[in-house]
């Protein structure tokens, strides 16, 4: 399998334009992931994905931030205006766990867009 | 809120040392613990899944302990090597809502020959 597969690896962008990152899930997974990741902060969780309908988006900083998944092989994480303190690595994952489950399976991890707003 | 701490932040030890890594967390409600390793410019990949009603796991030179009632784990690397040398993180997946993984923010580790 390819893993999980994130584009683009790395953005330039202005202040004010809209960046979309993309993320495909590994096939047969039911969850998936957007994390954000800072010097500052680390890793935060933004939003989560369960049979393609978010479950928890609590973590998404705000408005201009929105994400979805219209089928189970592809979702996208839209920031609409950028802004310079939007500069980070952004992480999709994704598991064949479901909600909630005790089994835990592992979390498969893309390798992160990196994202620079000037 | 569930909160997960590292400590050290980074640790640089010589070729053959073994190692521990730290790791705790506030809310003891917890359905595993997991651990991961991220190298430069990459993804996480994960190391060991430790579930809530286990101590320990082992995996080759590696090997994680978990003692909930206490809020602790601990990453063990024996004879450790140059290839080692990476970001370990460790992350909670926390019950009730399910809301996924939290993540400590690692321990940078550079082990030199």
């Amino acid at each position: 399998d390819a893993g999980v597969i994130q584009s683009p690896r790395h953005e330039v962008t202005e202040m004010g334009q809209e960046v979309t990152l993309r993320c495909k899930p590994i096939s047969g997974h039911n969850s998936l992931f957007w994390y954000r990741q800072t010097m500052m902060r680390g890793l935060e969780l933004l939003i989560y994905f369960n049979n393609n309908v978010p479950i928890d988006d609590s973590g998404m900083p705000e408005d201009r931030f929105s994400a979805k998944m219209p089928n189970a092989s592809f979702s996208t994480l839209k920031i609409q205006p950028s802004e310079p303190r939007d500069s980070a690595v952004y992480f999709c994952a994704s598991t064949s766990a479901g909600w909630v489950s005790p089994s835990g399976n592992t979390i498969y991890f893309g390798e992160g867009s990196w994202l620079t707003v000037v | 809120k569930q909160e997960v701490t590292q400590i050290p932040a980074a640790l640089s030890v010589p070729e053959g040392e073994n190692l521990v890594l730290n790791c705790s967390f506030t809310d003891s409600a917890i359905y595993n613990l997991q651990w991961f390793r991220q190298d430069p410019g990459k993804g996480l990949t994960s190391l060991l899944l430790i579930q809530s009603s286990q101590r320990e796991q082992t995996s080759g030179r590696l090997n994680a302990s978990l003692d909930k009632s206490s809020g602790r784990s601990t990453l063990y690397i024996a004879a450790s090597q140059p290839g080692d040398s990476a970001t370990y993180l460790c992350a909670v997946m926390i019950g009730q809502a399910g809301t996924a993984l939290i993540f400590g923010k690692g321990t940078t580790l550079s082990v030199s020959s």
